[in-house]
């Protein structure tokens, strides 16, 4: 199975509300990092927690990691219609080449 | 800002065929990746490269192959495209270790008919 897996699959909710998307790893980590892709197109970094860090924040993003259960949680709070896009959870391995491990995505859209 | 292109957002091709995908970034970077990208799959990395003329196999390289020439442009070679093949290739690079973050190119999405 995947390195990094997300959960759930698809979201859909109303512009306004938070949304809220799960990271599950399997082995140990460096960082962690969530990327946004938008249809179509190339993927856009968002946001990286280091392994020593619990919580962090970009605007109306907040992240957090718990490696004690390996997973990691991606907030978007105050929806809006331009957060409609696939977002992806990527691992970067502490063994092992440098690369990152991406997971399958989850399907964010926001209803006006 | 960092730019990643890809030569082509749309390709078509015919079994058999060499395909030629390119990617160049303006921001001197060390590394450089490729992936596909597949529904229900995510990315997938094909090749990487820490530096010029030096190329790593990621996770599926059978059937491609690649070259870096120069330190700008990093090349995915389809040496003789199959219909399995057809998928979004998205092309990154980094200027530090690989497990940092990375900037894509647009993607370039292939067809293999």
């Amino acid at each position: 199975s995947q390195q990094g897996e997300e959960d759930p699959q698809a979201l859909s909710i109303q512009e306004g509300e938070n949304a809220t998307m799960n990271c599950s790893y399997k082995t140990s980590i460096n960082n962690l990092q969530w990327y946004r892709q938008n249809s179509g197109r190339g993927l856009v970094h968002l946001i990286l927690i280091r392994s020593n860090e619990r919580e962090k924040h970009s605007g109306r993003l907040r992240v957090t990691l718990d490696t004690s259960k390996k997973s990691s949680s991606l907030l978007i709070t105050a929806s809006r219609a331009a957060d409609t896009a696939s977002y992806f959870c990527a691992t970067a391995l502490i063994q092992g080449a440098q690369k990152l491990v991406f997971g399958q995505g989850t399907r964010l859209t926001i209803n006006p | 800002d960092v730019k990643v292109t890809q030569s082509s957002r749309y390709l078509v091709k015919r079994t058999g065929e060499k395909v030629f995908l390119e990617c160049v970034q303006d921001m001197d970077h060390e590394n450089m990746f490729w992936y596909r990208q597949d529904p229900g799959l995510g990315l997938r990395l094909i090749y990487f490269s820490y530096d010029v003329k030096m190329k790593e196999k990621g996770d599926i390289p059978e059937g491609y192959s690649v070259s870096r020439e120069k330190k700008e442009r990093f090349s995915l070679i389809l040496e003789s495209a199959s219909t399995n093949q057809t998928s979004m290739y998205l092309c990154a690079s980094t200027p530090w270790a690989g497990f940092y973050e990375q900037y894509f190119g647009p993607g370039t999405r292939l067809t293999v008919t």
